[in-house]
């Protein structure tokens, strides 16, 4: 089966770094993105790991490890404008299709 | 340039009545793929079109059904309306078939079935 774990709520403080990590059982893998959503409005894409390593955008950082099937998501000098859901989402092949398959989401909440 | 718009915000249906959901990509982008959001949930797959073409369905039943056009918008059409098909209906559009660029989503349709 496809299965994404990852930690169902964070708290951290203005200015922190928070990490939040996936761990996934997918077949088809072709990759892992990263999306935050405010309450009510749509995923955005933050992040996408194609490769083992990290990848850095800004204030948000991404690491995949294909072999331990893990990655997770670094979120450096947090705001509170940064408190959302985030996913993670494996990119898969399934037959003849692309599709995204995501995780239950980790709710963030930054407090002053 | 507009991102992917989707129509309507928010739709309250009855049980057992039928709804349509459309959804307009990002200009250029020829790939369309549905997903729905139950609260507290992550988005689930249900399409891919990509060309006018189906190219991938979820585990979703029969009374979901989805198409595109030749200007690569896209509708969804749920039958029959159950309780249980309350959620945030997603569309995501992305510039080519597999998606290695990205995918770009709506802010999607709240659909209520009472």
């Amino acid at each position: 089966g496809q299965s994404l774990e990852q930690p169902s709520e964070v708290t951290a403080v203005e200015g922190a770094i928070v990490q939040i990590n996936c761990t996934y059982q997918t077949s088809g893998f072709y990759g892992l993105s990263w999306y935050q959503q405010h309450d009510g409005g749509a995923p955005t894409f933050l992040s996408y790991n194609g490769l083992d390593g990290l990848e850095e955008t800004g204030r948000f950082s991404s690491f995949l490890s294909r072999s331990d099937s893990y990655g997770y998501l670094l979120l450096q000098e947090l705001q509170m404008k940064d408190s959302a859901s985030y996913f993670c989402a494996v990119r898969a092949r399934m037959d003849s299709s692309y599709k995204l398959i995501f995780g239950s989401g980790t709710r963030l909440l930054v407090r002053p | 340039d507009a991102g992917v718009t989707q129509s309507p915000t928010h739709l309250i249906k009855t049980r057992g009545q039928h709804v349509t959901l459309r959804c307009s990509p990002i200009s250029g982008h020829k790939s369309v793929s549905w997903y729905q959001q139950v609260l507290g949930q992550g988005p689930q797959f249900i399409f891919q079109y990509y060309e006018k073409e189906e190219r991938g369905r979820g585990n979703f039943p029969d009374r979901f059904s989805a198409r595109q056009f030749p200007n690569y918008s896209s509708e969804l059409n749920v039958n029959a309306l159950l309780l249980g098909d309350s959620a945030l209906y997603l569309c995501a559009s992305t510039s080519e078939f597999t998606g290695s660029y990205g995918y770009t989503f709506g802010s999607g349709t709240r659909l209520t079935v009472v």
